[in-house]
């Protein structure tokens, strides 16, 4: 079946600092993807969906300059965590969606810790 | 805006139980409704597909029903397993089908 593949699966870095997520299709080609957070004990928000070639698409209240996203090929999209705080430590998830009534697949998840 | 509401927040029940978990709704207009499993930690797995069109899927011990009219889903789980343990979550397709917006999840205990 479908695989997203997402990496790194836990980062832990200084506040102040990038922090690149990479979020990729395996075995298909990927016209949207799509970038979620979840905290502790919430269910998952999504922050921004990203089409191939275009500019990402930002939920009210997600800072477009802080979580830069690039989705420059079908297979491949990244989110960066710009000058990162403590605050931005969450639960990052991708998922991804071929075409027509194709299911959204998920990556893994990358834990991100700001210290 | 949607919102999506997943009852109970938590439920422990011993091996061997049928069990069901429900979601609701506020706005009808949906294109597709999926249930994911995540385990602590983890990413999520998807479990059950239902399109706007569909009333219900199966998969082995699992059923997932879809009323939209009452903007209510529930996922049934027959004769559970302690291997059942995890946050079942609840995710509405806008009617654009773009993004998926999700309940909190139930967290579900099987005990053996």
């Amino acid at each position: 079946g479908a695989v997203v593949s997402q990496h790194p699966s836990r980062v832990i870095c200084k506040s102040g600092t990038s922090v690149k997520i990479e979020c990729r299709s395996l075995d298909f080609q990927a016209t949207t993807m799509f970038w979620y957070r979840q905290f502790p004990k919430q269910s998952l928000m999504l922050m921004a969906t990203s089409n191939e070639g275009s500019k990402a698409t930002y939920e009210q209240g997600v800072e477009k300059d802080k979580f830069l996203i690039n989705h420059a090929s079908l297979t491949l999209s990244t989110l960066t965590v710009t000058s990162a705080h403590p605050e931005d430590s969450s639960f990052y998830i991708c998922s991804a969606s071929g075409s027509g009534d194709s299911p959204l697949h998920f990556g893994n998840g990358t834990r991100l810790t700001v210290t | 805006k949607q919102e999506v509401t997943q009852i109970p927040a938590a439920l422990s029940v011993p091996e061997g139980e049928n069990l069901v978990l429900n979601c609701s709704f506020t706005d009808s207009a949906i294109y597709n409704l999926q249930w994911f499993r995540q385990d602590p930690g983890k990413g999520l797995t998807s479990l059950l597909l239902i399109q706007s069109s569909q009333r219900e899927q199966t998969s082995g011990r699992l059923n997932a029903s879809l009323d939209k009219s009452s903007g209510r889903s529930t996922l049934y789980i027959a004769a559970s397993q302690p291997g059942d343990s995890a946050t079942y979550l609840c995710a509405v397709y806008n009617q654009a089908g773009t993004a998926l917006i999700f309940g909190k999840g139930t967290t579900l205990s099987v005990s053996s």
